[in-house]
């Protein structure tokens, strides 16, 4: 079975960048699945950040795509989130998780169906 | 953006009583909904995929319905771990994928 594991800083100050990874075990990151990473503020619900292939193709959320870069290292089997000028806003519960579904030539329809365990990262001086 | 729209935000029920939850997309999304329980501290879990598809190790208990904009997520008799919140997540207006703010489902 799939497992996730998030791992990277707990706090993080504002306007400095969030650095998380995502290790995966149980099956390779170069499937043909997608990875990606979700958020979700204390007591709130969730955001999807944004998704990558083994190929190095990128998917983001529009809302937070000109501060987000995500990567992945097949050799490490993991993949990993920079988010950018970070503010409290941006404190949340994240998650990787493996995308499922598929994609045709223009688009495609992407669920979560396994998910790391999750990491809160506090945004704070 | 697709708004996903759940209600009630909480629901009281008693176990082994049936549990109807609902989801209301802004626009169309197909058959392109999936279901979510999240327990606390924990990672949601998928549980509905393609708006009535049961994932992989999910009782039968669960059921999914709908299409365009209206949908359901029924749990027909509540056992002890099935409280939880429960998100509704539309996949059909890629890259803007979108959840909704959850149910709760509490002990009545």
């Amino acid at each position: 079975q799939v497992q996730l594991q998030e791992s990277g800083p707990g706090l993080v100050k504002p306007s400095g960048t969030l650095s998380l990874t995502c290790a995966v075990s149980g099956g390779s990151i170069s499937s043909s699945n997608w990875w990606s990473w979700v958020r979700q503020p204390p007591g709130k619900g969730l955001e999807w950040i944004g998704e990558i292939y083994h190929s190095g193709s990128t998917n983001y959320n529009p809302s937070l795509k000109s501060r987000v870069t995500i990567s992945v290292d097949k050799s490490k089997n993991q993949f990993s989130l920079k988010l950018s000028s970070v503010t409290a806003a941006d404190t949340a519960v994240y998650y990787c998780a493996r995308t499922e579904g598929y994609c045709s030539s223009t688009s495609c329809w992407h669920y979560f169906d396994y998910w790391g365990q999750g990491t809160l990262v506090t945004v704070s001086s | 953006e697709i708004v996903m729209t759940q209600s009630p935000a909480t629901l009281s029920v008693s176990p082994g009583e049936r549990a109807t939850l609902s989801c209301r997309a802004s626009q169309s999304v197909s058959s392109n909904l999936a279901w979510y329980q999240q327990k606390p501290g924990q990672a949601p879990r998928l549980l509905i995929y393609g708006a009535s598809t049961r994932a992989t190790g999910i009782p039968a208990r669960f059921s999914g319905s709908g299409s365009g904009t209206e949908f359901t997520l029924t749990i027909s008799s509540l056992q002890s771990e099935d409280f939880a919140v429960y998100y509704c997540q539309q996949y059909n207006n890629w890259p803007r994928l979108t959840f909704g703010g959850g149910t709760k489902v509490e002990i009545k």
